[in-house]
């Protein structure tokens, strides 16, 4: 299954509200993830099953979508969220990530 | 918390092997699904492969497959990929994590370069 995100990069000012959106090459119903990867460190899984928030992650984030069509977003940026995001859908093997959004500060 | 600590990673020959280990601690790595996800220097995630709780479901990536085997030792509470006939393509730091509706918990990562 192929995962399309989009856009690659994305330049946002603290405050905005921003979308990111994965597309899958097939149907997956709900099995999808949204994480997060600053420089240097490991990815921090903000969403599961598309639409439920990882314990701990600020309401801030969201996540909607079924099937082919799903969204990250993020409702006012804060400073600390900037950083590269990816979906990975996991309904089947080899489990696929999408190529990335690196968010930047305007 | 859980911890996740992965070693092994360093350089490589092309056509030579690695087994990279990941260690954890404060839950039973027996009871969980497990996978390995890798990075390239500047690029994306790439799922890499999984093994179920019990040991006797495991998947690859095409691009590792007849490659990588993936493994686990209850005794030692470590999860293992042993990796052959490395190229310079498998140059990337490998993560370790629980599997569960997808990576949740990761590891800091260990990097293996493969070069002459």
């Amino acid at each position: 299954i192929q995962m399309t995100q989009s856009p690659s990069s994305l330049s946002a000012s603290v405050g905005d509200r921003v979308t990111i959106t994965c597309r899958a090459s097939q149907g997956i119903r709900n099995d999808l993830g949204w994480y997060q990867q600053k420089p240097g460190k490991a990815p921090k899984r903000l969403i599961y099953a598309a639409s439920s928030l990882q314990s701990g992650v600020p309401s801030r984030f969201s996540g909607s979508g079924s099937g082919t069509e799903f969204t990250l977003t993020i409702s006012s940026l804060q400073p600390e969220d900037f950083a590269t995001y990816y979906c990975l859908q996991h309904n089947s093997y080899p489990q696929t990530f999408g190529q990335g959004t690196k968010l930047e500060i305007k | 918390e859980v911890q996740l600590v992965e070693s092994g990673g360093g350089l490589a020959q092309p056509g030579g092997s690695l087994r990279l280990s990941c260690a954890a601690s404060r839950l039973t790595l027996s009871s969980y699904a497990m996978s390995w996800v890798r990075q390239a220097p500047g690029k994306g995630l790439e799922w890499v492969s999984v093994i179920s709780g019990s040991g006797d479901y495991t998947n690859y990536a095409d691009s590792v497959k007849g490659r990588f085997t993936i493994s686990r030792d209850s005794s030692k509470n470590t999860l293992y990929l042993q990796m052959n006939s490395l190229g310079a393509d498998d140059t990337a730091v490998y993560y370790c994590a629980i599997q569960n509706s997808g990576p949740v918990d990761w590891g800091q990562g260990t990097l293996v370069s493969v070069s002459s």
